[in-house]
């Protein structure tokens, strides 16, 4: 169980150009996702917090307009990079929340889009 | 300002016991300590979790004292794939801070 999937899994694209990855919970409901960003070598750097049903709170310094994030439903979450540019080079991931308990945090991860921008 | 200090990496061979500790000073009441494993280009997996004591499954151990300021992760008889980066995190229901991790190395 606790099975959470990542579409695609690498992409590359033009520069100024937008790309769709989806990630979904594909045995459980998620009422939280998270969205990550990974560069080589480094760890993960949270982007924003993905609730169903309402807006997505970003992190600090993260455009929130170039990174958009739809949560429509209980096991699906979308981040569209619009206007994508070579530095938006990176590893995205996903996670998804299991569980309403407000303190327990488990999450469990996608296995990343890798996203070359050309 | 890094909510957890773990060593950058560890190296160690097969069949031994590997222990990485993991200093938590400023835990809060509410969060949890959980261990992740990370393979190059993949996402991070859920190792364990716990609050306080000791807590064991199938693939590791966690250790976390009294005071909740540290906890140690114990994998049992190391293989060559257990070769990964492990991130160590104390959070509660947002999302996760991620520190450099440990990079541990398994040699034959």
């Amino acid at each position: 169980g606790a099975v959470v999937s990542q579409h695609p899994s690498w992409v590359i694209c033009k520069s100024g150009t937008s790309v769709k990855i989806e990630c979904r919970s594909l045995d459980f409901q998620a009422t939280t996702m998270f969205w990550y960003r990974q560069f080589p070598k480094q760890s993960l750097m949270l982007m924003a917090t993905s609730n169903e049903g309402s807006k997505a709170t970003y992190e600090q310094g993260v455009e929130k307009d170039k990174f958009l994030i739809n949560h429509a439903s209980l096991t699906l979450s979308t981040l569209t990079v619009t206007s994508a540019h070579p530095e938006d080079s990176s590893f995205y991931i996903c996670s998804a929340k299991r569980g309403s308990s407000g303190y327990y945090n488990e999450q469990f991860f996608g296995p990343g889009t890798r996203l070359t921008v050309l | 300002l890094a909510k957890t200090t773990q060593p950058i990496s560890m190296d160690s061979y097969e069949g031994q016991e590997v222990n990485i500790t993991c200093s938590h000073n400023n835990i809060a009441t509410n969060d949890y300590i959980t261990w992740y494993q990370q393979f190059p280009s993949q996402g991070p997996r859920f190792i364990i979790q716990g609050y306080k004591t000791k807590v064991t499954n199938e693939v590791a151990s966690l250790f976390i004292p009294a005071d909740r300021k540290s906890s140690t992760l114990s994998l049992p008889r190391v293989s060559l794939s257990d070769t990964a980066v492990y991130y160590c995190l104390r959070g509660g229901a947002d999302g996760l801070t991620f520190g450099k991790g440990t990079h541990l190395i398994i040699q034959p």
